[in-house]
């Protein structure tokens, strides 16, 4: 079945980087898309970033474009999200999930970033 | 940005009774709307994609219907398990999410 397992998440300063990771199993890691989608506490769901399957394309939401970088390793079935100069607003669950037919179809549990001083 | 209006905000039902909401776009996204359940702690679960298309094992009870800015999903007959959080996501510009709509028991 497919598994997706988020790690790398934690309590961090503003101004401060990070790097998440998405291990992938169950499926052909290297013939999907991936995203990255995030929660703030309490709020609704906001789409972060996505890459293609074979790593040619990138896209980012405004709010994180120059700060944030999606890539994976179709080698290792990873995805990673590397976040510098984070802000309190980036302060989420940070999920990654499977694109199918322009949706993301499986989801992992998620990984918390709390950025606070 | 194409900004999604779910309602109600809350919804508060019995088990077996039929749930109806929904979901506004500021511009049309033509059929290209999908539906996400998330309970709490849990990772959101697509239900419903391309307005009207059940995910895999999705039950037949969920069903979602709606062309260009309106959209509607409904719940035929409420499970216990049905009670949750649902959005709606267009995927015509970007992606974005509605606010959600929280299905509560009455």
């Amino acid at each position: 079945q497919v598994q997706l397992v988020e790690s790398g998440g934690g309590v961090v300063q503003p101004g401060r980087s990070l790097r998440l990771s998405c291990a992938a199993s169950g499926f052909t890691f290297s013939s999907y898309g991936m995203h990255w989608v995030r929660q703030a506490p309490g709020k609704g769901l906001e789409w972060v970033a996505l890459i293609w399957y074979d790593g040619s394309n990138r896209y980012y939401a405004d709010s994180v474009k120059g700060r944030f970088t999606i890539s994976r390793d179709n080698s290792k079935n990873t995805l990673y999200l590397q976040m510098i100069s984070l802000r309190a607003e980036d302060t989420a669950v940070y999920y990654c999930a499977r694109e199918r037919d322009y949706v993301q179809d499986y989801w992992g549990q998620g990984t918390l970033v709390t950025v606070s001083s | 940005e194409i900004v999604l209006t779910q309602s109600p905000a809350t919804l508060s039902l019995s088990p077996g009774e039929r749930a109806t909401l929904s979901c506004r776009a500021s511009q049309s996204v033509s059929g290209y709307l999908a539906w996400y359940q998330q309970k709490p702690g849990q990772a959101p679960r697509l239900l419903i994609y391309d307005a009207s298309n059940r995910a895999t094992g999705i039950p037949a009870r969920f069903s979602g219907s709606g062309s260009g800015t309106d959209f509607t999903l409904t719940i035929s007959s409420l499970e216990p398990e049905d009670f949750a959080v649902y959005y709606c996501q267009q995927r015509s510009n970007w992606w974005t999410f509605g606010q959600g709509t929280k299905v509560e028991i009455k």
